[in-house]
């Protein structure tokens, strides 16, 4: 059974810091990953897929990395500001009570950027 | 356009009531999906559609009755529910990528229901 492990559970940093969430996942055969980010009380946004051949995708300050064979992934933030205070979901492929695909979510990171 | 909407934001009905959460999108994704999500924890799968045709289930309650009458549009008829189903329910929908489901997943943003 696929399971997903993020640590830290929350995080409380100044503003400009760069910092690093992660993510563990107990069944590396994985065919991708997505990072996500959830603001209180709203729906969640995709940051991005990494796909199993990549080691890793960027988009603008954010830099994801994916290390299969270890079951790792880790999501880079560089100049934190405190528009990027919100919680960070990992996310990857995982089998239904039937046997179908879904997506297995870790519990997340809150992440707090203090100005 | 990549939005997926959700009506109504927030939704608050007795246990007796009969109501409909709503999503709708317009990206041509021909799977959608319910979601659950309590508080403080991640989202839980509730149903899979594909090609508008039921293919998950995830041992939901009958009191929860999902709907899929086109292609753009996903509904969730809810009826006799329990305060304990008061959550944050999520709407999304993905292509359906060659190795299943679970390509990129646009989430709508939310109905906020209470139960009381």
């Amino acid at each position: 059974k696929q399971e997903v492990t993020q640590i830290p559970a929350a995080l409380s940093v100044p503003e400009g810091e760069n910092l690093v969430l992660n993510c563990s996942f107990t069944d590396s055969a994985i065919y991708n990953l997505q990072w996500f980010r959830q603001d209180p009380g709203k729906g969640l946004t995709s940051l991005l897929l990494i796909q199993s051949s990549q080691r890793e995708q960027t988009s603008g300050r954010l830099n994801a990395s994916l290390d299969k064979s270890s079951g790792r992934s880790t999501l880079y933030i560089a100049a934190s500001q405190p528009g990027d205070s919100a919680t960070y979901l990992c996310a990857v492929p995982g089998l239904t009570q039937g046997g179908s695909e879904k997506l297995v979510f870790g519990k997340g990171t809150k992440l707090t950027v203090n100005p | 356009d990549t939005e997926v909407t959700q009506t109504p934001k927030h939704l608050v009905m007795g246990m007796t009531n009969k109501k409909s959460l709503k999503c709708e999108q317009h990206m041509g994704h021909r799977a959608m999906y319910w979601y659950k999500q309590k508080a403080k924890k991640p989202p839980e799968l509730m149903f899979v559609y594909s090609y508008e045709k039921l293919s998950i289930n995830e041992s939901v309650p009958s009191r929860f009755s999902p709907e899929c009458p086109n292609s753009s549009l996903l509904n969730l008829h809810l009826h006799a529910l329990q305060p304990e189903d008061s959550a944050l329910y999520l709407c999304a929908s993905s292509r359906l990528g060659s190795q299943g489901s679970t390509d990129t997943q646009y989430f709508g943003p939310g109905t906020r229901l209470t139960v009381l």
